[in-house]
Parts: C-alpha cells; structure tokens; sequence
C-alpha cells in the first residue's frame, strides 16, 4: 500500500508554545489531506480537511486560527497547534488520498503533551 | 446526517478461531464506500479491507473478509484464523458523499467508536 508519513511521533512542548506536525505522501501525488485528532480510547475526529493550493476546510467547531494548516504541495501537508495549551494535547493523524482512488492512507500518528 | 455504529466496546476470541466484529451505518446517499482499519497500540491506522456500495461481491483480503449486507445497512468485519498480532482497536468507517465548493467530492471518512479485540493463547 502507499506511504504516508508523519513527523514527529511523539512531542511535548510548554503551554503557549507551537507546534509544527507534517505529513507526507512518499510515493503518491495526494490531492486531499485530512487531520484527525484522537481522544484516548475514543474515536477519531474529522479537524480539516485540505486540497493543495487551496484553504483549508474545517469542521465545525474547530478553530482555524488555532489549528493552522497548510498543504502547500502534493506531498506535503502541515498541521501547525499554536499557542497550545494542556487541553489541546491528543494525538493527531493524518490521512492522505489519491484523487480518484478509493481508501486513504495514514500517518503514524503524533502525540502531543503540552505541559 | 451519516453515521457509523459499532456495539461492541471489546471483544475477546481464541487463538486460531474466526471472529466477527459488527458495523451498521446510516446513509440516504446510494454511493458510499465502507473501510475496516486496525489501530495497534503504537497508534497508526492500518487499512484492512474496502467494500463499494455497488459492489456486487463481499470484499476479501487475505484473512478478512467483509460481510455486506446492503439492505440491513451492515458491513461487519470477519477475521479468520485469529493471531495473537490481531489484538487491536479496528474501526468501522464510511466515506462520506460531502461535496466541495465545486461539487467535487471530499472523499473524508467517518469513524465508528472502535471494538478492541482481543486474542487470547
């Protein structure tokens, strides 16, 4: 299957602080990258949703101005937490889909701490 | 509004038997598509099996199966021959049949909550 990549795993950075989480395509052109974030032992939750070039779609709920994303190229879409607090500390995943093609493919997978 | 439902918060099976884990969706569009992931304890989602709302056969790979029954919205997952690497959280998911700005469709998936499933030696 494709390959997504997703940097950095694991980060822990100090309240009001940002933090700068990437996700890459390494063998697939993506045109749509979603973000995710995960509480423990619940499901995943839709953030965003970005097609490259253009704004970032976001979910109901969601701050944009919090949560700043950026899918500048075809493999490469980022998820900037600014000015993180304690309660924003999750994990967070990406998912990345050809156009056209019919499943997504994931990350890895980033937990943040923010203490 | 489209949603997943998966009733079993855990479910625990024998080595070497097969095990089913149930999903039921809700949807009014006629096109969809379902997903079963794996989410090990490591955290990364691990793509399983793929079904098509117009797909005519049940979806198989390998030791999963995915057992389509379109009238009964179910899409519940089938596990064979069950191996201790098989514990993990496995989610249900549809894609939704959002549309952009320019109709073009979103592609996002919606999740179930999860059934832990666990394999007992």
């Amino acid at each position: 299957g494709a390959v997504v990549s997703q940097h950095p795993s694991r980060v822990i950075c100090k309240s009001g602080t940002s933090v700068k989480i990437e996700c890459r395509s390494l063998d697939f052109q993506a045109t749509t990258m979603f973000w995710y974030r995960q509480f423990p032992k619940q499901s995943l939750m839709l953030m965003a949703t970005s097609n490259e070039g253009s704004k970032a779609t976001y979910e109901q709920g969601v701050e944009k101005d919090k949560f700043l994303i950026n899918h500048a190229s075809l493999t490469l879409s980022t998820l900037t937490v600014t000015s993180a607090h304690p309660e924003d500390s999750s994990f967070y995943i990406c998912s990345a889909r050809r156009g056209g093609a019919a499943e997504a493919f994931f990350g890895q997978g980033t937990r943040l701490t923010v203490v | 509004a489209q949603k997943i439902t998966q009733t079993q918060p855990g479910m625990f099976v024998q080595e070497k038997e097969a095990v089913t884990l149930d999903c039921t969706y809700d949807t009014s569009d006629p096109s969809y598509g379902l997903f079963w992931y794996k989410q090990p304890s490591s955290g990364e989602m691990i793509f399983l099996i793929y079904q098509g709302s117009y797909d005519q056969q049940n979806a198989t790979e390998g030791r999963y199966s995915l057992n389509f029954q379109k009238a009964r919205k179910s899409a519940n997952l089938v596990i064979s021959a069950s191996q201790l690497g098989d514990s993990a959280m496995y989610f249900c998911a549809m894609r939704e049949a959002r549309r952009d700005d320019y109709g073009g469709s979103q592609g996002n998936l919606i999740f179930g909550k999860g059934t832990k499933l666990s394999v007992k030696p």
